[in-house]
């Protein structure tokens, strides 16, 4: 079986500041993780996604994401916020071998203060 | 226009009745999905499809319907609303599935009163 878990429901930050939107993921087979940006009263969007290759995965809007299998990690970050971030952020998994249904995080909901 | 459409964008019913939401997508894609998202329990999948005529259930698929007679139509109908149906129900479409991104809609607001 596979599992997201996104530590914290909601992250404040200054504009400017980094941005570090943490998910953790369990499977029981090398995973496809994902991360999806939902602006208000709109669906969700992707942002960036970890098949195989490089750890390292670079998006849109500057965003970026590193693989760390040893952690079962796959953090989202930027280096300086700005108010057009503020979103709500989901990290999915989908197992190859496995499920390939993507199962989906509870979300975060980046605040980002002038 | 190219894309994945939701409609209706917003409706409220009664406790009881029927109700069908609609999912259309242009891009010939195989695989459909229906999420709800509610506060605190993020996206739950409740039905998806892999081809025409081939549905399966998902996390949280008790009380609702679905059907895919075409590639680009997959409805999700709620037999007998209940208030725990109250939600934002999100369509989505993918061209594949493990390693391909999901498309999704703009998402139904339903409220059952």
């Amino acid at each position: 079986a596979q599992s997201v878990t996104q530590l914290g429901s909601h992250v404040s930050v200054s504009e400017g500041a980094l941005v570090l939107l943490r998910c953790n993921y369990s499977s029981s087979v090398p995973p496809y993780l994902f991360w999806y940006v939902q602006y208000p009263n709109q669906g969700l969007q992707l942002l960036l996604k970890y098949t195989t290759g490089a750890t390292l995965v670079k998006g849109i809007n500057g965003f970026e994401a590193e693989f760390k299998k040893s952690e079962t990690s796959f953090h989202l970050t930027k280096p300086s916020a700005h108010m057009s971030d503020a979103a709500e952020y989901f990290c999915a998994v989908s197992a190859s071998g496995g499920s390939y249904i993507p199962t989906f995080g509870r979300g975060t909901s980046l605040i980002v203060h002038p | 226009d190219a894309g994945i459409t939701q409609s209706p964008r917003y409706k409220i019913t009664e406790t009881g009745r029927q109700v069908t939401l609609m999912c259309h997508q242009t891009w010939s894609h195989s695989y459909m999905f229906w999420y709800r998202q509610d506060l605190g329990h993020g996206l739950r999948l409740i039905y998806y499809s892999a081809a025409a005529d081939i549905t399966d259930k998902g996390e949280v698929p008790d009380g609702y319907v679905v059907s895919r007679s075409k590639t680009e139509n997959f409805p999700l109908t709620l037999e007998s609303a209940t208030r725990s149906q109250t939600s934002v129900y999100f369509c989505a479409s993918s061209e594949g599935w493990g390693d391909t991104e999901a498309f999704f809609g703009q998402g139904t607001r339903l409220t059952v009163v």
